[in-house]
């Protein structure tokens, strides 16, 4: 089983519309989750971290389940500029290295 | 400030070359890390450091060296290159151990596409 994973997706919506990507990851000990974008032939940019309680900036909105070991990443009123691959990442038992899921790409059509 | 750098953006080797990937940062991190990027498997870690002088290997080691002796420096070297060391290349930084709910995170650098003949 892959330490983290995601939707294989692509996902391809309009513009407007909301979509949910999921992920799971298998050790239980991860410090610290977060979701980075991807845009194609680029570096990973942090999109948000995601803490305990659940978070939101703007259209973006994050959760974090410990006992599930799964983490959401929602976005509302999808834009053009939201096309990208969204990688879930979990840190490992000493919050310092990075597990990266496959990532999940994303479409977003006019 | 310039984050971290990368240099070159591109190489082309043949099979058996060696060279070195260049990662710079500015922002005093004590944590540097090498991923490599393959499609449909997403980022996975190469070598990593937690200071000067203190490297350590992560999930796919195997034709690769590091060294730290700065802490603005980490470069990545490829022994004898094979066709398999064909990928795109990120180094990373960040402050240290990330504490959770704190505001920081690793930061990468453009990367370094390699294509090994």
């Amino acid at each position: 089983r892959k330490e983290v994973e995601q939707d294989p997706g692509p996902f391809n919506v309009p513009e407007g519309a909301t979509v949910a990507f999921n992920c799971t990851y298998s050790n239980s000990a991860s410090q610290s989750f977060f979701w980075y974008r991807q845009d194609c032939r680029k570096e990973p940019k942090l999109l948000m971290s995601v803490y305990s309680s659940g978070n939101e900036d703007g259209r973006f909105t994050a959760q974090l389940n410990r006992a599930s070991q799964y983490i959401s990443l929602l976005i509302r009123d999808s834009k053009l500029s939201d096309s990208a691959t969204y990688l879930c990442v979990v840190t490992d038992n000493y919050g310092q290295n990075f597990v990266f899921g496959p990532g999940t790409r994303l479409s977003v059509l006019p | 400030n310039a984050g971290v750098t990368q240099t070159p953006k591109f190489q082309v080797l043949k099979t058996g070359q060696s060279m070195t990937l260049q990662c710079a940062q500015d922002m005093n991190h004590e944590y540097m890390s090498w991923y490599r990027q393959d499609p449909g498997m997403g980022l996975r870690l190469i070598h990593y450091s937690v200071g000067a002088g203190i490297t350590d290997q992560g999930e796919v080691p195997n034709g690769y060296n590091v060294s730290r002796s700065t802490t603005e420096d980490f470069p990545l070297r490829l022994l004898s290159a094979a066709p398999s060391q064909t990928s795109v290349y990120f180094c990373a930084s960040s402050p240290g151990t990330l504490a959770p709910n704190l505001k920081e995170t690793q930061y990468f650098g453009p990367g370094t596409r390699l294509l090994v003949l």
